[in-house]
């Protein structure tokens, strides 16, 4: 069964406080990692997608790498309108072909 | 980027009414899509697979003759909520499949549609 575990469920930053977020996952065959960041009573917005160890992917102070065992996504000099919900999910295969596994989230919220 | 419509936004009915939510796949034909629900400080339950032209397929637990799902094109799914109650209020959020290419792809999510049932 796949598994994917976020950490830590949340995290304080000061602004300009660099950090990174873990993900951690089992599953048999990866299809692909994804990262997304919810804004509270909105959808997810769609950050990333890994496919390989040793990918990398940047957007703006967003950079997301991935191991065979665990993703993190890297914060660099975080704002304040950085503050949401970091989730990552990955896509079964078979029988529930792209049926997403999510994490619990981390929970980020940056002080100005 | 992919752009995947709700609507509507919100929606407050009475108990006992019907209530149909549409998920649009605006730049890209999606031939599945997801529909969650999520409860406050809690991450997105799905509830269904929404295949174009054919059965939804229904999570375990979720009532398929509650939560009615149709996908008739390949750009649109809907999602009625049947004699909804107080407990079915909740926040709705559907996603669209996008192929990037071979063995790739991306889901992206919808706005989210907030029912309130009275």
């Amino acid at each position: 069964e796949d598994q994917v575990t976020q950490s830590p469920e949340a995290l304080r930053l000061q602004e300009g406080e660099s950090s990174s977020l873990n993900c951690s996952y089992t599953v048999s065959g990866l299809r692909g990692l994804f990262w997304y960041r919810q804004d509270p009573g909105k959808g997810p917005e769609f950050l990333f997608t890994l496919y390989s160890a040793g990918e990398e992917k940047e957007k703006e102070r967003l950079k997301a790498t991935l191991t065979k065992k665990e993703s993190f996504l890297h914060i660099t000099a975080p704002k304040p309108e950085d503050s949401a919900t970091y989730l990552c999910a990955i896509p079964a295969g078979g029988t529930s072909y792209g049926k997403l596994t999510f994490g619990q989230g981390t929970i980020l919220t940056v002080h100005p | 980027g992919a752009v995947v419509s709700q609507h509507p936004s919100w929606v407050i009915c009475k108990s006992g009414t019907s209530v149909k939510i549409e998920c649009r796949s605006l730049d890209f034909q999606a031939t599945t899509m997801f529909w969650y629900r999520q409860f406050p400080k809690q991450s997105l339950m799905l509830m269904a697979t929404s295949n174009e032209g054919s059965k939804a397929t229904y999570e375990q637990g979720v009532e398929k003759d509650k939560f009615l799902i149709n996908h008739a094109s390949l750009t649109l799914s809907t999602l009625t909520v049947t004699s909804a109650h107080p407990e079915d209020s909740s926040f709705y959020i559907c996603s669209a499949r996008r192929g990037e290419a071979a063995f790739k792809e991306t889901q992206y999510f919808g706005p989210g549609t907030r029912l309130l049932v009275l």
